[in-house]
Formats: structure tokens, sequence, C-alpha cells
């Protein structure tokens, strides 16, 4: 059973361009949470999704950033006209719906904005 | 969410048994304890959780206290592989999610 998948692991873009980190849960799981981490910083809570429905999107910054989880395909975060600050490692976790309390990581999109 | 306090770092030897601690005094009857681990460069990933009594698993043993208020994290015998930030978390199991709040951790640093 592979883990949590991630992709691209690195994305470099220029302020103004589009971001798309795509996450590819473990299978059987359907529940997918998205986390940033800023550099030297704590991992911060961004969103949750459902298949086809955000449950929880209160970390979520309120312009420029969007997440779907549909029903066929990956998750996607997308950062729209990408600005420097948003340069960070961009984690995506998966649950099962029998076992909501353990959080399954993937290795991370490292976002640099030059 | 109730709050962790965790020392900044700790070291060990490889080899010997590491106790990494965590204060929870706000801990509602509720919280599970749970702990992630970070390794450098890569996701979180996940440990050990309990409720009230104490937890045993291939990666670490937890010890709850009595009063909750404090745990501890057990590594019988440290490697070089478990040196990374290790973090003490709260969480409420809901039907709304389980979102984690990471502090800031301890990180643990294994010297030969």
């Amino acid at each position: 059973n592979a883990g949590v998948m991630q992709n691209p692991r690195h994305l470099v873009r220029r302020r103004g361009q589009e971001a798309r980190l795509r996450c590819s849960p473990m299978k059987g799981h359907s529940h997918v949470y998205w986390y940033r981490q800023l550099p030297e910083e704590g991992l911060k809570f961004m969103v949750y999704l459902q298949k086809e429905n955000i449950i929880d999107e209160s970390g979520m910054p309120k312009e420029r950033f969007s997440a779907e989880f549909p029903k066929e395909g990956p998750s996607i975060l997308r950062i729209q006209q990408v600005v420097r600050g948003d340069s960070a490692a961009y984690f995506c976790a998966s649950s099962p719906p029998e076992q909501q309390e353990t959080q399954y990581f993937g290795p991370g999109t490292r976002l640099l904005v030059l | 969410d109730a709050k962790t306090t965790q020392p900044n770092s700790m070291e060990s030897n490889e080899e010997e048994p590491v106790h990494l601690p965590c204060n929870h005094s706000t801990i509602s009857g509720t919280d599970y304890i749970h702990w992630y681990r970070q390794l450098p460069s890569q996701g979180p990933e996940y440990v050990i959780h309990g409720l009230t009594s104490n937890v045993n698993n291939r990666m670490a043993s937890l010890a709850i206290a009595e009063d909750r208020k404090s745990s501890t994290l057990i590594l019988h015998r440290a490697t070089l592989r478990d040196a990374a930030v290790y973090y003490c978390i709260l969480l409420i199991l809901t039907g709304g999610g389980n979102k984690l709040t990471f502090g800031t951790g301890t990180q643990l640093k294994v010297e030969l």
C-alpha cells in the first residue's frame, strides 16, 4: 500500500504565477488535510476535505488559495498570483474513515517563489 | 484548543532510553494525547496516542500521568534515525475532522 503521494516535490514560481500542488491519499482514505510550514516554523492547518466536499477551511487564507478533492483524482491545492510569502513546505495528510484520529503525511511540496 | 508545553531541545546518546516530557495542564476529559515526529526534510509521522492508560507500540511507549496534566513519550533505545522534532498534540475527536495543532515541539539530538 503506497503512502501519501505529493507532487511535485519542489516547485519554483515567479511572483504572480499560479501554483498547483497535488496530493494522492493512501488507498481507501477519504479524508484529506493540507498543512503549511513556513521556514523555521511549525505546521499550520489549512483545510480539511472529504470527497467533493470542503469540511473545514478555517486555516485557509481568504484570497488566492483554494482546494478541492474531486470524486476522481488527487486533491489539489491551488495558489493564484503567488507572492514571496507563499514560499513554504506544503504537506498533505490523509486518514481512513474508520481511523480518523491518525493522519498519514506525504513528503511535502516545497514551493519557492522568486 | 488546549495548549501543550515541551522543552525546545533534548539530547541523548545512541542505544540509551529517551524520555520526552509534555505538559498539558488545561487538558479536558475528551482530549486525546497524540505524538508525531518530523525527521529533517520529511513530513510528520504518527508515533503514538492515548487517552488515560499507558500505551505501547513498536515505535514507543506513552506514559500518561494519573491526572492527565502531563505525559511522557519514551523511546526505549534511541538510534540516530530517531533524531527529529517531536510534537505533543491534544486532539478532540469530532465528526467534523481532526485538525492537528502543531506547536514548536522538542528537537531531539542523538549522538554516538
